[in-house]
């Protein structure tokens, strides 16, 4: 399964809401899609699985909604520290896949 | 806490060899799915292999045949042999948890291969 995220690119501003896609070349088995946050010079960080559930310690701001070949994580308001990019990656099918990336960047 | 450090990157030559080592404590490495997935510099993730819990084993076409993911219970320690190395697997190697349903739970720091003459 191919995941094509956009925007590739997202400049934004603290305060703001972000809206980031991921779509699957085909439907994703069971909503077996998750979220990561990766930051320059650090490893990737779990952030949302099975499509809308958030993992331990992930802020309330952070939500993924979604379903069959459609999905997107929504960060509410957002703080500096979630300027980063964003990785979606389908594990309904085997060989399991990551999107391309979003860029998440202060405007 | 749950923790994975990995060990064992360099400079190496085409077609030579590495041993990466992932090394794990809070949890056992022989009751856990576990994965190395790599990102080449500036690109994004990509799934190398998979161990599950049962000794099964899976690779990606891009490395199946030189690369071989192993365990050691005495060390809890995770390991991925490289052989024939190309320039196209320089990247940095991450170990991580696989839940049973597929996705990445923890993350090592990650360590830096790079092939090159």
């Amino acid at each position: 399964i191919v995941l094509t995220q956009f925007p590739g690119t997202l400049s934004l501003s603290p305060g703001e809401r972000a809206t980031l896609s991921c779509r699957a070349s085909q439907s994703v088995s069971s909503s077996y899609l998750a979220w990561y946050q990766q930051k320059p010079g650090q490893a990737p960080r779990l952030l949302i699985y099975g499509a809308s559930s958030r993992a331990t310690g992930i802020p309330d701001r952070f939500s993924g909604s979604g379903s069959g070949t459609d999905f997107t994580l929504t960060i509410s308001r957002l703080e500096p520290e979630d300027f980063a990019v964003y990785y979606c990656q389908q594990y309904g099918n085997s060989p399991y896949t990551f999107g391309q990336g979003t860029k998440l960047e202060i405007k | 806490e749950v923790q994975l450090v990995e060990s064992g990157g360099g400079l190496i030559q085409p077609g030579g060899s590495l041993r990466l080592s992932c090394a794990a404590s809070g949890f056992s490495v022989i009751n856990n799915y576990m994965s190395w997935v790599r990102q080449a510099p500036g690109k994004g993730l990509e799934w190398v292999s998979i161990t599950y819990s049962d000794g099964n084993t899976y690779y990606a076409d891009s490395v199946k045949g030189r690369f071989t993911i192993s365990r050691d219970n005495s060390k809890n320690t995770l390991y991925l042999q490289m052989n024939s190395l190309r320039a196209e697997d320089t990247a940095v190697y991450y170990c991580a948890t696989l839940e049973w349903s597929g996705y990445y739970k923890v993350w090592g720091q990650g360590t830096l291969v790079t092939v090159s003459s």
